[in-house]
């Protein structure tokens, strides 16, 4: 199975508005909506901010949201704050029955 | 809230087997979600390596089936891991997780344990 593709990086002024893309196939994204981002800190465990495409986890700030248009989704983070700063990961349920990351976005505050 | 945390030797030698336990605590793993293995090499992405539903069935990463098992032991409300003959390519964090069942995404992780491969 291939990895999803992302960006590599990022980038945004606090207040502006950013999104991830995140690419896939018509094995994985383009037939499931069980696709989820998750948010990791410099040394810390990753943090699920959406899941099933759309949904908030309880505690997620709504600045977060989530799309998909074909074999391709996106997180977008509105507002953007310092504590954003962080790499963060798409994921996807596929056709095999396996699970697969992207390879990950770093997003940089200015 | 559902915590994990991971066990085990933070030093494996090539061609060992490399293993981890996952201890879970208030929640029971027999409740009927599935419980993962993820893991990051240094400075790379999350890599899935397999989930196990209620000792039931278990999927593994197709690039690492062949060397990797996952079991649970509801007695001791843990999970554990198993990665055979490994190499270099095998040092990372690991992780623990709950996978939500249909939905397929990790709610709880665990903090992460270090495993290198060095001789």
């Amino acid at each position: 199975q291939s990895a999803l593709t992302q960006p590599a990086s990022v980038s945004g002024s606090p207040g502006q508005s950013i999104t991830i893309s995140c690419t896939g196939s018509i094995s994985d994204i383009g037939i499931y909506n069980y696709v989820s981002w998750y948010q990791q800190h410099r040394d810390k465990a990753p943090k699920v901010v959406i899941f099933e495409v759309t949904n908030r986890p309880s505690g997620i700030s709504d600045r977060f949201s989530g799309s998909k248009s074909g074999i391709t989704a996106s997180l977008t983070i509105s507002g953007l704050q310092a504590e954003d700063e962080a790499d963060y990961f798409c994921m996807s349920y596929t056709s095999s029955g396996s699970l697969v990351f992207g390879g990950g976005t770093k997003l940089t505050v200015l | 809230q559902v915590q994990l945390q991971e066990s085990g030797p933070g030093l494996v030698k090539p061609s060992e087997t490399l293993s981890l336990n996952c201890a879970v605590s208030d929640y029971s793993i027999s409740n009927g979600f599935y419980w993962a293995w993820i893991r990051q090499a240094p400075g790379k992405g999350l890599e899935w390596i397999g989930s196990i539903y209620n000792n039931g069935p278990t999927y593994y990463n197709p690039s690492l089936k062949s060397r990797v098992t996952i079991s649970l032991d509801t007695s001791k409300n843990h999970f554990s891991l198993k990665v055979a003959s490994v190499t270099a390519a095998d040092t990372a964090v690991y992780y623990c997780a709950r996978d939500y069942p249909v939905l397929r995404y990790f709610d709880f992780w665990g903090h992460g344990t270090l495993v290198t491969v060095s001789p």
